[in-house]
């Protein structure tokens, strides 16, 4: 059972374009995590969202967590080829035997052509 | 450097032989989590230890995996038999643990692990 359902899978743009890659769950995340990975390595950490509403800009990248926790998105401006890779999305939950682990998502695999 | 390591990066194994995968965590970091990826996947928990106790292994899909941290720090992700459906990267990846209250992980670049 896929717990945080990540859309789209692919996507596949120009440079210069805008794009939106979403991450739903029906579980609620203590806090959430966007990664990108490229071939051969682990993912990166972007950005940690924690607060429900919270809205974080890294450069040309938006990150918003819903309201309640169970949802988030991510917005790309102006997008380049260096933004290509996959990106993923993964919830933490706390208490009782989580730990923190993460829940990923299948992972959005993004094209920029130049 | 200060990150997460792992070895080896690439490993060939024939159906049946056992491998050890190799993880050295960011130093002083207590959480260690272990996530196996298939190609275009998301990471797929495994096992977790907080220092040397191995508090999760619900992620483990058979009795052939074994996961040990004996003194806190590094920590070795076995695997005896290897059958096919065992190819696919290895990632770990460790955190602060009870320290960060954000539960952020940092990753190894993982190994990839064929099985022929």
């Amino acid at each position: 059972t896929q717990l945080l359902e990540q859309s789209p899978q692919f996507l596949s743009i120009q440079e210069g374009e805008n794009l939106t890659v979403y991450c739903n769950s029906s579980s609620v995340f203590s806090s959430l995590q966007w990664y990108r990975q490229e071939p051969g390595e682990g993912p990166v950490l972007l950005v940690t969202v924690v607060t429900g509403g919270e809205v974080k800009k890294l450069k040309r990248l938006t990150f918003q967590f819903g309201d309640a926790r169970k949802d988030s998105s991510l917005h790309i401006t102006a997008a380049q080829p260096g933004d290509t890779g996959l990106y993923l999305c993964a919830g933490a939950r706390a208490g009782g035997t989580s730990y923190g682990k993460l829940t990923f998502g299948q992972g959005t695999i993004l094209t920029v052509h130049p | 450097g200060a990150g997460v390591s792992q070895s080896p990066r690439y490993k060939v194994a024939k159906r049946g032989q056992d491998v050890a995968l190799r993880c050295d965590p960011i130093s002083g970091h207590v959480s260690l989590f272990w996530y196996q990826q298939a190609l275009g996947q998301g990471p797929e928990f495994l096992t977790y230890f907080q220092n040397e106790a191995q508090l999760d292994k619900s992620g483990l899909p058979s009795d052939r995996f074994f996961a040990e941290r004996p003194e806190g720090s590094v920590s070795t992700l076995k695997i005896q038999r290897t059958q096919q459906e065992d190819s696919a990267v290895y990632l770990c990846a460790s955190s602060g643990g009870l320290r960060d209250s954000r539960y952020e992980q940092y990753f190894g670049p993982g190994t990839r692990l064929t099985v022929t």
